[in-house]
């Protein structure tokens, strides 16, 4: 069974410039989370989609964006970019069964932001 | 508020010595509680997790992990470390009651395992 798929691998922009990341989720998940993994700020919540619809955002400016698509395939945005962007953005998946669901996560985008 | 702790930024362990990573977490009502595993350049491979049940849960590659419920850990351990778990461990946690599904992770432990 293939895993969460994410790309580009690495992705490198200029400030102001907008980035799309880009992430398949195992299949019969219906559930895609970003995080973002930064140098020496751990693994933060950035957005929750499920079954097409945003559910949840962490504590990141709305700059910060995406979608589900009816495949539960998803996108991540983030426009004008910033010096401070630069991380690890890794995508994770889950089916929501009775609450117990472990997100199983993909190797994630490196953003270099120059 | 969930909050996970990982007292320890780095641990080191001679190969074929028992290991312990540890980690405390904080939680509204009774939690799940996750080890993660995230080698150089790669993205994070679920180890274990506790929903409910046996205190003592086992996982992928040998580790394993207590539940400890009154010291609120849930430290991650390996009976006789390999050079190849060299790697950083990161515990998460998510309350019961909550619709949401965000994990909050800890900061991370490497492990750095000697030959």
């Amino acid at each position: 069974e293939a895993g969460v798929t994410q790309s580009p691998t690495h992705l490198i922009k200029t400030r102001g410039q907008q980035a799309t990341l880009r992430c398949s989720p195992i299949s019969g998940h219906t559930s895609v989370y970003w995080y973002q993994q930064a140098l020496g700020l751990g693994l933060q919540f950035l957005l929750w989609y499920d079954e097409g619809e945003e559910r949840n955002r962490g504590n990141f400016p709305p700059r910060f964006s995406g979608r589900q698509f009816p495949n539960y395939s998803s996108e991540l945005n983030v426009n004008a970019l910033e010096l401070e962007d630069s991380a690890l953005y890794l995508c994770a998946s889950s089916l929501v069964l009775e609450g117990q669901e472990t997100q199983y996560f993909g190797p994630g985008t490196r953003l270099l932001v120059l | 508020a969930q909050s996970v702790a990982q007292p320890e930024d780095q641990v080191n362990v001679a190969e074929g010595n028992p290991l312990t990573v540890k980690c405390t977490y904080s939680v509204s009502g009774n939690p799940y509680l996750f080890w993660y595993v995230q080698y150089p350049n790669r993205g994070l491979q679920f180890l274990l997790k506790y929903i409910t049940g046996d205190n003592l849960v086992k996982g992928s590659y040998g580790f394993e992990a207590e539940f400890n419920k009154s010291q609120t850990s849930f430290h991650l351990k390996k009976p006789s470390a390999l050079v190849s778990d060299s790697a950083l461990y990161f515990c998460a946690v998510r309350s019961r009651y909550t619709g949401f599904q965000k994990l909050v992770f800890g900061t991370g432990t490497r492990l750095l395992v000697s030959p």
